[in-house]
């Protein structure tokens, strides 16, 4: 199994523009979480899906902050525009989160870490 | 509600000492809990988890760890510590009724040849 995938690994952008980071689940887990990892606020969990619905987006920082999942293999977090402060190790991370052989942990991407100026 | 907490920002031990790296929890329910593993410019990556069953799990790499109910505690060991065990180490814990856990602030082992 190629695992969760990341993409890009790096973005570098300047302040205002849009930015998208991409992930790809590992085939048949149906649970998928956008997580942001920096030092001073830790690792913080934005959003998560159930089979592509979003659940809980309370972690979501503000409307710049946006993610989709349209179909069991792909989802997009956008920010839009970015800020300095928005700097930081993106995680996504999936998981079996229902059903009889749910796994209960989650397997998580090599992260994109992004950096607005 | 769910929380989770490691006390210790860092944990330094000598190689081949034993090691514990602490994880104390809060769960109005019945807990899942989960240690994770991070090495430099990685993700995170799954240890081992406390679901039910014996108190005592056993993971990756030579880890244990000790659910106790009474102490809503979860601490992370190993008999024998390597260099190349030297990372951070999270704690994460899930109400058996909740669709998401909730990650500690992160232990870092720093293991001494």
């Amino acid at each position: 199994d190629a695992g969760v995938i990341q993409s890009p690994r790096h973005e570098v952008t300047e302040m205002g523009q849009e930015v998208t980071l991409r992930c790809k689940p590992i085939s048949g887990h149906n649970s998928l979480f956008w997580y942001r990892q920096t030092m001073m606020r830790g690792l913080e969990l934005l959003i998560y899906f159930n089979n592509n619905v979003p659940i809980d987006d309370s972690g979501m920082p503000e409307d710049r902050f946006s993610a989709k999942m349209p179909n069991a293999s792909f989802s997009t977090l956008k920010i839009q525009p970015s800020e300095p402060r928005d700097s930081a190790v993106y995680f996504c991370a999936s998981s079996i989160g229902t059903g009889n052989t749910r796994t209960h942990e989650q397997y998580f991407g090599p992260g994109t870490r992004l950096t607005v100026t | 509600a769910q929380s989770v907490a490691q006390p210790e920002d860092q944990v330094n031990v000598a190689e081949g000492n034993p090691l514990t790296v602490k994880c104390t929890y809060s769960v109005s329910g019945n807990p899942y809990l989960f240690w994770y593993v991070q090495y430099p410019n990685r993700g995170l990556q799954f240890l081992l988890k406390y679901i039910t069953g014996d108190n005592l799990v056993k993971g990756s790499y030579g880890f244990e760890a000790e659910f106790n109910k009474s102490q809503t505690s979860f601490h992370l060991k190993k008999p024998s510590a390597l260099v190349s065990d030297s990372a951070l180490y999270f704690c994460a814990v899930r109400d058996t009724n909740a669709g998401k856990s909730t990650f500690g602030d992160g232990t870092t082992l720093t293991v001494k040849p």
